[in-house]
């Protein structure tokens, strides 16, 4: 069964950093893309970039282009998505989803990675 | 980038309805259309790609159609577990974007 296992839930403070995790399974991760998508609270979906595990080809929305850094570690088949100083408008639920492509349809999804910056 | 427009926002409609949810995308985008499910609390899950067909394990009252600038979903005799919010996406050109959802809740 193919499974993207996210991380828990994070709450931080503005300017503090954070790496969240999507653990693969199930498939070979070299074949495939992983997604992270955002959905602000109340809001739609925004996808923020993508990475190609065999070589860790990655590509940025422009909207999150240099906000946060996409990364991968074939090792254990897991990408992480990091933030080098968190803002209050990062609050957010974070999705990985599996992707054919960098931009094609994204099936399955994470269960998802709650992240909450308040001071 | 490519904007996508859903409507309605929102419906409201009975178990057994049939309802139908556009998305229109600002430019041509072929077939590169994707559909997806999302209820309360949970991931989105993806029923529809490239604009017509059912991913597996989807039941065939969902449909899509459609092509270039203009696509339907279409939701046959409406089932309780199929109140939920549903977006489109584009993956044609890069960054791939998805539409601002249409919410459909019980009457």
């Amino acid at each position: 069964e193919v499974q993207l296992v996210q991380s828990g839930a994070e709450v931080k403070k503005p300017g503090e950093s954070l790496r969240i995790s999507c653990k693969t399974s199930g498939y070979n991760f070299y074949t495939y893309w992983i997604a992270w998508v955002r959905q602000m609270p109340g809001k739609g979906l925004e996808w923020m970039g993508s990475i190609y595990f065999a070589d860790s080809d990655t590509t940025y929305s422009p909207a999150f282009q240099g906000q946060v850094t996409i990364s991968a570690d074939k090792s254990i088949s897991t990408a992480h998505l990091q933030w080098s100083s968190l803002k209050a408008s990062d609050t957010a639920i974070y999705y990985c989803a599996r992707g054919d492509t960098a931009r094609g349809w994204f099936d399955p999804w994470g269960q998802g990675t709650l992240v909450t910056v308040s001071s | 980038d490519i904007q996508m427009t859903q409507s309605p926002s929102s419906l409201s409609a009975s178990v057994g309805d049939s309802i139908t949810i556009t998305c229109r995308a600002s430019q041509s985008i072929d077939t590169y259309l994707n559909w997806y499910q999302q209820k309360p609390g949970k991931a989105p899950n993806l029923l529809i790609y490239i604009a017509s067909s059912l991913q597996s394990g989807v039941p065939s009252r969902f449909r899509g159609r459609g092509s270039g600038t203009d696509f339907t979903l279409t939701i046959s005799s409406l089932q309780p577990e199929d109140f939920a919010t549903y977006y489109c996406q584009q993956s044609f050109l890069a960054p791939p974007t998805f539409g601002g959802g249409t919410k459909v809740d019980i009457k």
